[in-house]
């Protein structure tokens, strides 16, 4: 089993769609939650940070259940701009960083 | 004022060869990273150094030697090149704690013909 799945894709959607994609993690005692943006041969960037609370950053909501190992990312009234690949992104904790990466869900938002 | 580079962004080479990348930070970061993106976009961390100290050491053929002169640089050395190290590279750095941010190189694409 991957340490973190994600479904590859491709979503198609058109503009203006809310989108959601899911992740889960194998290691209960992951520590941090990220999601990563990487554009078609660039490099990975975060786009947010997960916590259990939930955060929101305009139209990016990310949420974190716990006892699901689960980890969401919610893309509402999508632009052609956040065409992109997403990548699902875990900390296994320590003082290493060391992060565990999603194979990735690829977005195409079509006008 | 790029924050984390990396020479060269292509590298076409023949089997058997030795090459090296490059990797420099800006930042003032105290760790770097180096992994390595497969065909499959699998990203897969290969090293970590924390102020010139190897701290992760994946499981990657010995022929892969990271080395780190100070803390603001990270070098990968490949000997012997092969078909399946073709594959991007990505140098990473972060400050410090588990919730920090990795920030990335550009990425260097390595061809093995």
């Amino acid at each position: 089993r991957k340490e973190v799945e994600q479904d590859p894709g491709p979503f198609n959607v058109p503009e203006g769609a809310t989108v959601a994609f899911n992740c889960t993690y194998s290691n209960s005692a992951s520590q941090s939650f990220f999601w990563y943006r990487q554009d078609c041969r660039k490099e990975p960037k975060l786009l947010m940070s997960v916590y259990s609370s939930g955060n929101e950053d305009g139209r990016f909501t990310a949420q974190l259940n716990r006892a699901s190992q689960y980890i969401s990312l919610l893309i509402r009234d999508s632009k052609l701009s956040d065409s992109a690949t997403y990548l699902c992104v875990v900390n296994m904790g320590g003082n290493t960083g060391k992060l565990i990466f999603g194979q990735g869900t690829t977005l195409q938002v079509k006008p | 004022d790029t924050a984390v580079s990396q020479t060269p962004k292509y590298l076409v080479t023949q089997m058997g060869n030795d090459k090296s990348i490059k990797c420099e930070q800006n930042l003032g970061h105290d760790t770097m990273y180096w992994y390595k993106q497969d065909s499959k976009k699998f990203l897969k961390i290969m090293f970590s150094y924390n102020n010139k100290e190897l701290i992760i050491n994946e499981t990657v053929p010995n022929r892969f030697s990271p080395k780190s002169p100070d803390k603001a640089h990270l070098n990968l050395h490949i000997n012997s090149l092969e078909l399946g190290d073709s594959a991007v590279y990505f140098c990473a750095s972060r400050t410090g704690g588990a919730g920090e941010t990795q920030y990335f190189g550009p990425g260097t694409r390595l061809l093995v013909l």
